[in-house]
């Protein structure tokens, strides 16, 4: 079954820490999308990507990274992690119309 | 913001009451798209309707969009307390690649 997977589930990281967040997707999308979820502020885009190789700023990208080595994987990193990025993490994967769009199951960082 | 103050909204129901649920928008999208979200889960998507349609159904879902009035609606019909979850709606303004931006949600408590 075609999935967003997330790693790890849960994270605790020290301020100043360096953090990767990493996304596998079995979909064969070519689009994969990095939010975090805030009570608040609903779902705010990070990073996003449109192929391997490629990565583009979204909405919040300050203290963020991104990487799209290959098709199936996104990662998301934090090189000095702060507590203001204490959240949620989604990873989405998507088609180019929308019609198809998977999120992974988050990504719980703390940071202190 | 994308997004119209509506779109902020908490509703209590019984079990078996039908619902619906708004959200309006600011500037021009090709798509709605409906998301639910359940509790400690990732987004996982309901229904989407472009510009051009103005109704599309999904079992006991059905949703509308009014691209005048920037307004889309998810209705459900006969609820189940299964369907207790956070709503979202989102829309797409990239005008080419699907790149979502999602409004705030409503929660919705369906009581057995």
């Amino acid at each position: 079954e075609a999935a967003v997977t997330q790693s790890p589930r849960n994270k605790v990281a020290v301020t100043g820490g360096k953090v990767t967040l990493s996304c596998n997707q079995t979909n064969n999308h070519n689009n994969m999308y990095w939010y975090r979820q805030d009570t608040g502020h609903g779902l705010r885009l990070i990073h996003y990507s449109y192929g391997a190789g490629s990565t583009e700023k979204g909405d919040i990208p300050d203290g963020y990274k991104a990487s799209r080595p290959s098709q199936e994987n996104f990662s998301l990193i934090l090189e000095l992690a702060t507590p203001s990025q204490t959240s949620v993490y989604f990873c989405a994967s998507g088609d180019n119309r929308g019609s198809d769009y998977t999120f992974g199951s988050g990504t719980r960082l703390l940071v202190i | 913001s994308q997004w119209g103050e509506e779109n902020l909204q908490a509703l209590s129901i019984q079990e078996g009451e039908d619902v619906t649920m708004n959200c309006s928008y600011k500037t021009y999208t090709t798509v709605v798209q409906w998301y639910r979200q359940k509790s400690g889960k990732g987004p996982a998507q309901l229904i989407l309707i472009r510009s051009n349609e103005r109704e599309k159904r999904s079992g006991r879902l059905r949703a509308t969009l009014d691209t005048s009035s920037q307004s889309s609606s998810l209705s459900i019909t006969g609820t189940l307390a299964t369907d207790t979850a956070v709503y979202f709606c989102a829309t797409d303004m990239s005008g080419g690649n699907y790149k979502p931006t999602f409004g705030k949600g409503t929660s919705l408590v369906v009581h057995p």
